[in-house]
Parts: structure tokens; sequence; C-alpha cells
């Protein structure tokens, strides 16, 4: 149990266009959703909090018009990366935590890596 | 405040020795620390965590030692084997608060154990 999926795995666009990663709990809820970052060799890096039916917390120093979140079912986040540049290009990790929950029952997906060419 | 540091960044060790890897942190609010072990390509699973009420923490060859005092906490493995390699991050978060389960991490290790 306590799977997350995300989809893509990887996707290569063209700078300038925008791209969705989609993160998905698959068999259980979760009010609430984490989008990291991870450069090559790098540690995660905490993009936002995502809230199911409320506006998503961004940290400090992450452009929420370029990255937008959309939390709107309890399975469901989305991330969409808007104007790619290739400075976006990343590894996108998400997380989820169960419905109640602590720190010890936030699930990692898999990630998406994004290339921008 | 909210940095937590990762040494050493990487490491070699021989199967069947032990792999130690370190981390501190700063900010005295952080009541959970977990660990993680992510391979290639994949994101990180959960291997083990520690709250500050104990000192130490064993799962099978994976041990936690946490020194509340000196704000350290380690992860061993035991018997370490070739599938083991991997990267190791160290993490640490609040339990309460505005902050409560949002992961900060170390800068990772790269474990390579030699058969």
């Amino acid at each position: 149990g306590a799977v997350v999926s995300q989809h893509p795995s990887w996707v290569i666009c063209k700078s300038g266009t925008s791209v969705k990663i989609e993160c998905r709990s698959l068999d259980f809820q979760a009010t609430t959703m984490f989008w990291y970052r991870q450069f090559p060799k790098q540690s995660l890096m905490l993009m936002a909090t995502s809230n199911e039916g409320s506006k998503a917390t961004y940290e400090q120093g992450v452009e929420k018009d370029k990255f937008l979140i959309n939390h709107a079912s309890l399975t469901l986040s989305t991330l969409t990366v808007t104007s790619a540049h290739p400075e976006d290009s990343s590894f996108y990790i998400c997380s989820a935590r169960t419905f109640g929950g602590g720190p010890e029952t936030q699930y990692f997906g898999p990630g998406t890596r994004l290339l921008v060419l | 405040q909210q940095q937590v540091k990762q040494s050493p960044q990487s490491l070699i060790v021989q199967k069947g020795g032990i792999s130690i890897i370190n981390c501190a942190y700063e900010n005295t609010a952080f009541d959970y620390f977990p660990w993680y072990q992510q391979f290639p390509g994949k994101g990180p699973a959960l291997l083990i965590a520690i709250r500050p009420d104990v000192s130490e923490k064993k799962e099978g060859r994976f041990t936690i030692s946490f020194n509340k005092s000196a704000k350290q906490f380690s992860l061993h493995i035991m018997d370490s084997q070739p599938g083991d390699s991997a990267t190791y991050f160290c993490a640490a978060t609040s339990l309460g608060g505005t902050s409560y389960g949002k992961l900060t991490f170390g800068q990772g290790t790269i474990l390579t154990v030699h058969p």
C-alpha cells in the first residue's frame, strides 16, 4: 500500500511551452501533497505545499506564477511549469501525506525528469 | 536555521563493513528525524526515523543514533551489502506549528558498497 505515482516519468519540451506533471496517491487519500525539485547529485528542495481544495503555499524564492499547483481532489495534485526554460530542467518529485497522518506517512513518487530544450 | 548538514558527501565501504553517515541540525524546533534511501531515477523511500525522546533506534541492519544536546544524529548500516548502494538523505521536520511535516533535507551521501 501507500503508493504514489507520477506522470509522465520524463518529458522533453521546447523552451516557452508549458508542461503539466501529475501526482496521484493510488491507494490512500492525501489532503496534503508536497512538490520538490532535485538537481543532479543535489538534495531535494521543497517548492510548495499543496492542500486539497485550497491554494498552495510556496516556499521563499519559488515563483507561484511559473509553477502552478492544483490539488483538486484527495488523490491528485498537478504541477504545471509555465513557459518553461532550460534552467527549469530538473527532477521533480511529489510526496503525499495520508489523511490525518504525520510526516512518517509521507510517501514519495518516483519523480518526473524534465528537460527543456 | 533551517539547514541540515550532512556528511560525508560520498562513502565507499566493503561488503560486510559498517557505513556511518552523520547529520547536524540547527533548528531546535525540529523533533522528527527520518532517513531516506534513494536509488538513481527514483523517489526517496523512508528507511528509518527517530524522535528526540530516544537516543537510539534500530531496525534490522539500520540504526539511528541521536544526540539531542549536540543536535546531531547519524545512520549506521551494519553488514553493508552491495544492494545498499544508493544515496542517503537525512531530514528533519517539526511535528507542530506552521512547519508541520515540511521536511528539510540534508545534502545527501552517495554510498557505494563494494562486493
